[in-house]
């Protein structure tokens, strides 16, 4: 029931971009995504719901594919304060939430 | 400005002695959730309220309860804890289409 990150980590310098992927073997009604930083709760950044929209954050945005039962978070131009710890949240009905293992995102000057 | 808030910040306790965790929240919703997140690990929800509509997920163990009194206020007592119970538990709420969390009370069981 627990979808499924990868990379389990990942490390970028400054300006460099990376992908996120979460994927579930469930039938999904919304993908959410969660940055946490060390010692601090989660905090959303954004959600995609059946449809396969791509939204956008500043230079954050993500996809989903609801045949696949997938999603990818993309990160363009990384900035030192994209580090922390991503998870995808997969919500299969209500508003029940369930986390992946997350990946940890390392940005290096 | 809504928020969620969870007292302490920080809890230690001993191994067997009972300890309860505190949330409130101004948003006002009638949703509320309990969350365990163990070190490097995902945060795993324990419970959650629509109203006052209880909801234990399958896995929880029993040493865990949970207290609404009104739609402000939630509790989370851990009957007698363990070493294992050591873990961030997080509080939250829905905002809109977000889980909106608390801060978070780190307890350490010694």
């Amino acid at each position: 029931q627990q979808p499924v990150q990868s990379p389990q980590a990942v490390i970028l310098r400054e300006g460099e971009d990376a992908v996120i992927n979460c994927s579930s073997s469930k039938a999904l009604y919304s993908v959410h995504w969660y940055r946490q930083k060390h010692g601090e709760a989660p905090v959303f950044l954004m959600i995609l719901l059946k449809g396969g929209e791509q939204k956008g954050h500043d230079k954050i945005s993500a996809s989903f594919n609801e045949k696949k039962q997938q999603s990818s978070l993309y990160l363009t131009a990384s900035q030192l304060s994209y580090s922390g710890t991503y998870f995808c949240g997969t919500e299969l009905y209500g508003n029940k939430l369930v986390f992946g293992a997350g990946t940890i995102l390392r940005v290096k000057s | 400005d809504a928020m969620v808030i969870q007292n302490p910040r920080y809890q230690v306790t001993q191994f067997g002695k009972p300890v309860t965790l505190s949330c409130s929240q101004t948003l006002n919703h009638n949703v509320m959730y309990w969350y365990q997140q163990k070190s490097s690990q995902a945060p795993k929800l324990l419970f959650h309220y629509y109203d006052k509509d209880f909801n234990n997920e399958a896995d929880t163990p029993d040493n865990f309860q949970s207290r609404r009194p009104n739609t402000s206020f939630c509790f989370l007592d851990i009957r007698s804890p363990g070493l294992g119970d050591a873990a961030m538990y997080l509080c939250a709420t829905t905002r809109g289409a977000e889980l909106f969390f608390g801060s978070g009370t780190q307890l350490s069981v010694l």
